[in-house]
């Protein structure tokens, strides 16, 4: 398997727009979560999905911020309109079933996202 | 929410020496701690953890410790190696919840 797969790894964008980060979760996982990462509040859970239902959402910032799981492989987050203050990295994260030790939650590479 | 801190930002060891990172929680309805690691550039990656009944935990190299009367948890790594160097977060997963709460991280450098 290849892992969780995030797009794009890097995104520089001007403030005021759209930005669409991509996940595709490792095959057979139902569970997918978007964590934010930053130097100040470190890694924060943003929303998570089971079996493409939203479970959580509290941890998303503002209406700016939203996230769907049309299909079981795929998710997207979508940031607009982008501000500076979203610059950050994201990470996609999946797992099998509830956590018990034996199914991890599984991390991408990330989306570093810049915002200027 | 509930805080997962740790108490050392930084830690600095040299090549062969023992390591231990540590972390503090303040939810005690925690099922599960769980240790990440991540190096430059890479999301985190699982290392060992371990269920709040238990108060040790060995893996390759490491060793997880719980105390759940402190609300303390320790990942001690035997004979450091250089590629040991990463940011190390502690984790916790509510026994009402799935989602994985982190710590702020410690760096771990490691030097020849």
């Amino acid at each position: 398997d290849a892992g969780v797969i995030q797009s794009p790894r890097h995104e520089v964008t001007e403030m005021g727009q759209e930005v669409t980060l991509r996940c595709k979760p490792i095959s057979g996982h139902d569970y997918l979560f978007w964590y934010r990462q930053t130097m100040m509040r470190g890694l924060e859970l943003l929303i998570y999905f089971n079996n493409n239902v939203p479970i959580d959402d509290s941890g998303m910032p503002e209406d700016r911020f939203s996230a769907k799981m049309p299909n079981a492989s795929f998710s997207t987050l979508k940031i607009q309109p982008s501000e500076p203050r979203d610059s950050a990295v994201y990470f996609c994260a999946s797992s099998l079933r509830a956590y018990s030790g034996a199914n991890v939650l599984t991390f991408g590479a990330g989306s570093r996202l810049t915002v200027l | 929410g509930e805080n997962v801190g740790l108490h050392l930002p930084t830690l600095s060891v040299q090549e062969g020496d023992n390591s231990i990172i540590n972390c503090a929680y303040s939810n005690s309805a925690s099922d599960y701690f769980i240790w990440y690691k991540q190096e430059s550039g890479k999301g985190p990656q699982f290392i060992i953890d371990i269920r709040s009944n238990m108060d040790k935990r060995q893996g390759q190299r490491v060793t997880v410790l719980l105390n759940k009367t402190v609300k303390h948890l320790s990942l001690q790594i035997a004979a450091t190696q250089p590629g040991d160097s990463a940011v190390y977060f502690c984790a916790e997963i509510p026994f009402s919840g799935y989602a994985l709460n982190f710590g702020k991280g410690t760096s771990l450098l490691v030097t020849p």
